[in-house]
């Protein structure tokens, strides 16, 4: 079947450009994370969904960003006013319930690079 | 807040070598999944343990879980080239469903 989907695989972005990250969940899976890796390093938590709520946003570094997934499915991840630091590998992964006992299933990732 | 740590960050074998891999939290933990990264890919679920003292088994890989529920170890009997990635463990503690992951161990295997 079908598994988590992220659009698009590479973004190039000038600084201070805005930028929108996107992610298909696996159909009917509740829960809905967004994970940042910078190289090297394992995945940062940004923030999670339980359908179209959002549950945990203390990971996200700045108010720059911001996420949202309106109707409990597709989300998205802007990042406004990028700068260098905010280049890394955008990971979106989303589990079957909201237990905290259901695996992850990581997407591609988005690699943003601002220049 | 909750921190997960893994050690170490980078293991170099020879093919056949056993490897081990530990992780600590700094808070008790409902549960401890891993994860393994292939060099370019993205995390892929192996497995999960939650109890306490839990040991489980997947071919040559053994899990465990410790007694505290603090801490948790992977280990690689005879390994092969095809182990190579990035291991990482992952934990989650009370009522949230926020998983939390550690820098994780990068295994490097020499055939």
């Amino acid at each position: 079947g079908a598994g988590v989907s992220q659009s698009p695989r590479y973004k190039v972005a000038k600084r201070g450009q805005d930028v929108a990250l996107r992610c298909d969940p696996i159909s009917g899976h509740v829960s809905l994370f967004w994970y940042q890796q910078a190289l090297g390093q394992g995945p940062e938590f940004l923030t999670y969904f339980q359908n179209e709520a959002q549950l945990d946003k203390s990971g996200l570094p700045s108010d720059r960003f911001f996420a949202e997934r309106p109707e409990g499915s597709v989300s998205t991840l802007k990042i406004q006013r990028t700068q260098q630091e905010d280049s890394a590998v955008y990971l979106c992964a989303s589990s079957l319930d909201s237990t905290g006992y259901s695996p992850l299933h990581f997407g591609n990732g988005t690699r943003l690079t601002v220049t | 807040g909750q921190q997960v740590m893994q050690i170490p960050q980078y293991q170099h074998v020879q093919e056949g070598e056993d490897f081990t891999t530990y992780c600590n939290s700094s808070t008790t933990l409902s549960n401890i999944q891993w994860y393994k990264q292939r060099p370019g890919g993205h995390p892929v679920f192996l497995i999960q343990l939650v109890k306490s003292g839990e040991v489980k088994k997947q071919k040559r890989l053994t899990f465990q879980f410790g007694e505290a529920k603090k801490n948790s170890s992977l280990h690689i009997t005879a390994t092969q080239t095809t182990d190579v990635g990035t291991y990482f463990c992952a934990g989650h503690s009370g009522n949230t469903g926020k998983l939390i992951f550690g820098q994780g161990t990068t295994l490097q295997v020499k055939p």
